[in-house]
């Protein structure tokens, strides 16, 4: 799986827009680019993927660059709760990996400030 | 709900006591892990289970055991624990592993060994 590059935090003021980025340049073809958060001590919760299209569900949005080496996950309005750690990666489509196993990098701590 | 649970949540045990931590989905999942996360070690894989009866080694087996008799449970198994296994322990599940299916996580079993 390509590797990912995040910047290690960010603040970011109640009710604005979290844009956090990810840098991908490595990506090849068949790689998806998901984004999962942890909350403090708690388990990794999934928050969107896409692999060349713009994408948007009801947490987030996920814009990737039409080279896709950068994506940016964008959270519309933060609030206090969307305080954690966003995990970018990069996994390639299908069951090559025999134990699906996510690895994760550092993250970027994303601090949402009243 | 759509939800992966543990039990416990926290643990603080001795070395040499035999424990197990439940793992149970409600979403009819065939793929079910467990991974521990350790401070600058990221995430990291110590069992697997593609379905009933099918388990398989992740990245870091030594010490642990699993069992998969239903689909809904997977516990995981400390026939010895040592101090060394202290950890934060997630169950993840997803309906299978493919890479673009979603894995839901636990909320995470917090084990202390003395």
């Amino acid at each position: 799986d390509a590797k990912t590059t995040q910047p290690t935090s960010m603040d970011c003021a109640e009710g604005r827009a979290a844009n956090l980025p990810c840098n991908h340049s490595t990506i090849s073809g068949n790689e998806y680019v998901y984004w999962y958060r942890q909350i403090h001590s708690q388990g990794p919760q999934y928050i969107i993927h896409g692999l060349k299209n713009n994408e948007t569900n009801e947490m987030a949005s996920l814009i990737i660059t039409e080279d896709r080496k950068s994506s940016t996950l964008i959270l519309p309005h933060a609030t206090l709760r969307d305080t954690a750690v966003y995990y970018c990666i990069v996994r390639v489509a299908g069951n090559n990996n025999a134990g699906n196993m996510l690895t994760f990098g550092g993250g970027t701590r994303l601090m949402v400030k009243p | 709900e759509a939800q992966v649970t543990q039990n416990p949540r926290y643990l603080i045990t001795v070395t040499g006591k035999k424990l197990t931590v439940t793992c149970s989905q409600n979403m009819n999942h065939e793929y079910m892990s467990w991974y521990r996360q350790d401070p600058g070690l990221g995430l990291r894989q110590i069992y697997y289970s593609m379905n009933v009866e099918v388990t398989d080694k992740g990245d870091v087996p030594e010490g642990y055991k699993v069992s998969r008799k239903e689909k809904r449970n997977f516990p995981l198994i400390l026939e010895s624990p040592s101090p060394n296994q202290t950890s934060l322990y997630f169950c993840a599940s997803s309906l299978s592993r493919v890479s673009t299916d979603t894995q839901y996580f636990g909320p995470g079993t917090r084990l202390t060994v003395l």
